[in-house]
């Protein structure tokens, strides 16, 4: 079956504009999780969700972040009025269930670069 | 909150030898779990080898085992035989868990690991 497939791969924005990711997890995947990735870095967790229940969003860094996933499936993270320190790589993952028991499936990932 | 720490940026081994990488991580949680992730050239995200802290014994996976020492909060990885296709970075993570516990991955910033012909 297909993976975490996330959309677009490669985004450039110019700083200010607004941007929607998109994350389409593994079918019938209940917990779905934003990350971001800094180049040389760890993955920073933003935000999951259980069905279209945000659970936790204390990772989001600021307002201009939002997420949602209105029917419990596909989900889109939103940055508004984009800035240079934006820049990074933004990765979404699913796992059957919550719980460090169910192994988290990464997508590709979208790099973003905010000029 | 918790930290977990990787204290080797980079390090290299040839191929069919042993190499292992530290990590520890800061908590006060008594119920969690530990990963290791493995970031290949093609920048996709792989579990390699999970552990709960509840279980004693060192979770092992083929050429891939841990040294778990729960009292030291420190959770290295062992690979052995090394081949070309293990280069990659390697991310240590941790992940609370129990009733109220964020289902989150807290990693470490990596060891870039390069297996030498």
């Amino acid at each position: 079956g297909a993976g975490v497939s996330q959309s677009p791969r490669y985004k450039v924005t110019k700083r200010g504009q607004d941007v929607a990711l998109r994350c389409d997890p593994i079918s019938g995947h209940v917990s779905l999780y934003w990350y971001r990735q800094a180049l040389g870095q760890g993955p920073e967790f933003l935000t999951y969700f259980n069905y279209e229940a945000q659970q936790d969003k204390s990772g989001l860094p600021n307002d201009r972040f939002s997420a949602e996933r209105p029917e419990g499936s596909i989900s889109t993270l939103t940055i508004q009025r984009t800035e240079q320190r934006d820049s990074a790589m933004y990765r979404c993952a699913s796992s059957l269930e919550a719980g460090p028991s169910y192994e988290q499936y990464f997508g590709p990932g979208t790099r973003l670069t905010v000029t | 909150a918790q930290t977990v720490t990787q204290s080797q940026p980079e390090m290299s081994v040839q191929e069919a030898e042993t190499v292992t990488l530290s990590c520890t991580y800061d908590t006060s949680e008594s119920n969690y779990y530990l990963f290791w992730y493995k970031q290949p050239p093609s920048r996709q995200m792989i579990l390699v080898i999970r552990q709960e802290a509840y279980k004693q014994q060192n979770a092992t996976e083929n050429r891939f085992s841990v040294n778990f020492q729960k009292a030291a909060k420190s959770f290295s990885l062992k690979i052995s035989d090394s081949q070309l296709g293990d280069t990659a970075m390697y991310f240590c993570a941790f992940m609370k868990h129990g009733l109220g516990g964020s289902e989150k991955l807290v990693f470490g910033k990596g060891t870039k690991l390069t297996v030498n012909p």
